[in-house]
């Protein structure tokens, strides 16, 4: 399988400030396609997982552009350009590339 | 508006059984591929099962293989998981989840969760 790491584990942050969360893959993931598959989830507090991110740099539908994914191959990054109290909660990488689809462990922000 | 909703779960004693149910509206149903996740308290989230539109091919984790089977009925619009054996690490809240396009992609809507808890 996969495994997806990522770093911190857990990103005190200021509000209004920007907040950076790195994700790194064991494999390219890389598909036959050409395309990456790669995906960022949040969970609030309470909450069922949310689509942040996919392609490593697609917002989904209704996700403010305060929200930006990046990177390539097997290391990715997602950004908060300015942190809402809205944005608590944890976020999980994801890939999709190869079965089984595996998870980051999460990283938790908090005010 | 894409809608998933779980139920099902409950307190079960290690070695039973339980099914959980996932209806859905909002889209068409019997297009698109879905997934089973997991979380047990306090934990991250852990793939389980998935199945694809129509209901022909399946594919588990290998800590659930041989124990759960995911089903569906497009008919009802309903996606199940039959969990049988069950065990204290099988204690998790668990989310049904549409994949975006075919099996590899991410899952875009998530239903609210339904809670199983395997206990003496």
């Amino acid at each position: 399988d996969i495994v997806m790491t990522q770093t911190p584990l857990s990103s005190p942050v200021t509000l209004g400030q920007p907040a950076s969360i790195s994700c790194r893959s064991s494999q390219s993931l890389v598909n036959s396609d050409g395309k990456t598959y790669l995906s960022w989830l949040q969970q609030r507090p309470g909450q069922p997982p949310r689509l942040l991110i996919y392609q490593i740099s697609n917002r989904f539908s209704g996700v403010p552009d305060r929200f930006s994914g990046s990177g390539a191959g097997t290391e990715f990054t997602l950004k908060i350009s300015r942190v809402e109290v809205e944005d608590v909660g944890v976020y999980y990488c994801v890939q999709g590339v190869q079965f089984p689809q595996t998870f980051g462990q999460g990283t938790k922000v908090e005010i | 508006e894409v809608q998933l909703v779980e139920s099902g779960g409950a307190l079960v004693q290690p070695g039973g059984s339980l099914r959980l149910s996932c209806a859905a509206s909002g889209f068409t149903f019997n297009t698109y591929w879905l997934h089973w996740v997991r979380q047990a308290p306090g934990k991250g989230l852990v793939w389980v099962s998935r199945i694809n539109h129509d209901g022909s091919g399946t594919t588990y984790a290998d800590s659930v293989k041989g124990r759960f089977t995911v089903s569906r009925d497009n008919a009802k619009n309903t996606l199940y998981l039959h969990m049988n054996g069950l065990r204290a690490e099988d204690t998790a809240v668990y989310y049904c989840a549409r994949a975006m396009w075919g099996g590899a992609g991410p899952p875009d809507y998530w239903g609210q969760g339904t809670l199983v808890t395997v206990s003496s």
